[in-house]
């Protein structure tokens, strides 16, 4: 079964430092999103994006993140200069389209910032 | 905005028993769509079943089934036969139905199973 795919799984950085989070979504997905959750609190959304462009973003997403779609498989989320409060799990997930109706998650990827 | 309410954060069930999580949502759409999800400590997000608003019909998918009440804007999930791997924590959460549209999602509960 296809499924969505996120790499790294764990990723440790350094304050200020940038980051690139990768995500492989469902290959005839259209429709993709970030989401986050900080350890022990709910999901959060960050940013959908869809025909290359963002479509909604939450007052999280501010300019310090940025996405982005480089070829036809992967999609990225990047961290400008990480600060401590950016450590996260950051899911990925991806829809097929018109008619449908769930998001499929990748397995997360855990940031830490120290 | 939509909002969803999970106001239990704990529950326990004995194992083979059957446990009901809570859920209440707020919107002024008349579709749209529900989920739970599953969260093990693996962090992965599983999805355990999904309820579309205009059918009345309540779903299930095995041990797993839900109660839902739109005019109460409720959302409840039943477990069955519990088993010591449902142990984990669950999200409810809220789509709209434009093809973009996020999920919203409560804050969770953390059941565990007592075997």
């Amino acid at each position: 079964e296809p499924e969505v795919t996120q790499t790294p799984s764990h990723q440790v950085t350094q304050m200020g430092q940038e980051v690139i989070l990768r995500c492989v979504p469902i290959s005839n997905h259209l429709y993709f999103y970030w989401y986050r959750q900080i350890l022990g609190q709910k999901v959060e959304f960050l940013v959908s994006f869809y025909n290359n462009e963002i479509s909604e973003k939450s007052e999280i997403f501010d300019d310090q993140f940025s996405v982005e779609r480089p070829d036809g498989s992967n999609f990225t989320l990047k961290i400008r200069s990480t600060k401590l409060e950016d450590s996260a799990m950051y899911f990925c997930a991806s829809i097929q389209g018109q008619g449908t109706d769930t998001q499929y998650f990748g397995p997360g990827t855990r940031l830490t910032v120290l | 905005a939509q909002t969803v309410t999970q106001s239990q954060p704990e529950m326990s069930v004995q194992e083979a028993e059957t446990v009901t999580l809570s859920c209440t949502y707020d919107t002024s759409e008349s579709d749209y769509y529900l989920f739970w999800y599953k969260q093990p400590p693996s962090r992965q997000m599983i999805l355990v079943i999904r309820q579309e608003a205009y059918k009345q019909q309540n779903a299930t998918e095995n041990r797993f089934s839900v109660n839902f009440q739109k005019a109460a804007k409720s959302f409840s999930l039943k477990i069955s036969d519990s088993q010591l791997g449902d142990a984990a924590m669950y999200f409810c959460a809220y789509r709209n139905t434009g093809a973009n549209s996020k999920l919203t999602f409560g804050k969770g509960i953390t059941l565990s199973v007592r075997p």
